[in-house]
């Protein structure tokens, strides 16, 4: 059982299609964490968020933070073939260090 | 920039056979992690240390085990390998705790046969 789940698992979605990713847990996070990660490479970090209710937008992503800090979503628009690849929420429970993943969302966006 | 080096990069076990894979980071972190990720999932956490000197467990410590004598290396031992450890080990570093960017190695692909 993970205490982040992510849906949906798969989507696959035409060029300019908008899309939200989910992020959910039933426990309360210090902070969570939005990663990219493409094959064969390690997570990237995408965004940072900490505090309730929080909406930060980067470029066409937009991600907020629930208020309750227990949830986030992710919202693409217009997405592109770039886009591609595995989105993954990671939090910390309690600000303690053990820093958990989600068990992520595989995107594909089709030219 | 090194950043986070991870060896080896490929590795066939066989059924236990032990071996230790390696994880060093130049960014002076207190904060160094071990993921290992199944083909298509998401990462879950083995081990993890805040500093020098500690670590403790994570999601799936079993069949694993970790030390940590200095900041820059953080190595991690399988003994007595299993199928079940077939997998993409990830080691990562972070400079702060909370909202610190992690920032991951190229990752190590460990197969048992």
């Amino acid at each position: 059982t993970q205490l982040l789940e992510q849906s949906p698992q798969f989507l696959s979605i035409q060029e300019g299609e908008n899309l939200t990713v989910y992020c959910n847990s039933s426990s309360v996070f210090s902070s969570l964490q939005w990663y990219r990660q493409e094959p064969g490479e390690g997570p990237v970090l995408l965004v940072t968020v900490v505090t309730g209710g929080e909406v930060k937008k980067l470029k066409r992503l937009t991600f907020q933070f629930g208020d309750a800090r227990k949830d986030s979503s992710l919202h693409i628009t217009a997405a592109q073939p770039g886009d591609t690849g595995l989105y993954l929420c990671a939090g910390e429970v309690n600000a303690g260090n053990m820093l958990t993943f989600g068990g992520g969302t595989r995107l594909m966006v089709k030219p | 920039n090194a950043g986070v080096t991870q060896t080896p990069k490929f590795r066939i076990l066989k059924i236990g056979q032990s071996m230790t894979l390696q994880c060093a980071q130049d960014m002076n972190h207190n904060y160094m992690y071990w993921y290992r990720q199944d083909p298509g999932m998401g990462l879950k956490l083995i081990y993890y240390s805040v500093g020098a000197g500690i670590t403790d467990k994570g999601e799936v410590p079993n069949g694993y085990n970790v030390s940590r004598s200095t900041t820059e290396d953080f190595p991690l031992r399988l003994e007595l390998a299993a199928p079940s450890q077939t997998s993409v080990y990830f080691c990562a570093s972070r400079a702060l705790p909370w909202t610190g960017e992690l920032f991951f190695g190229e990752g190590s692909r460990l197969t048992v046969l």
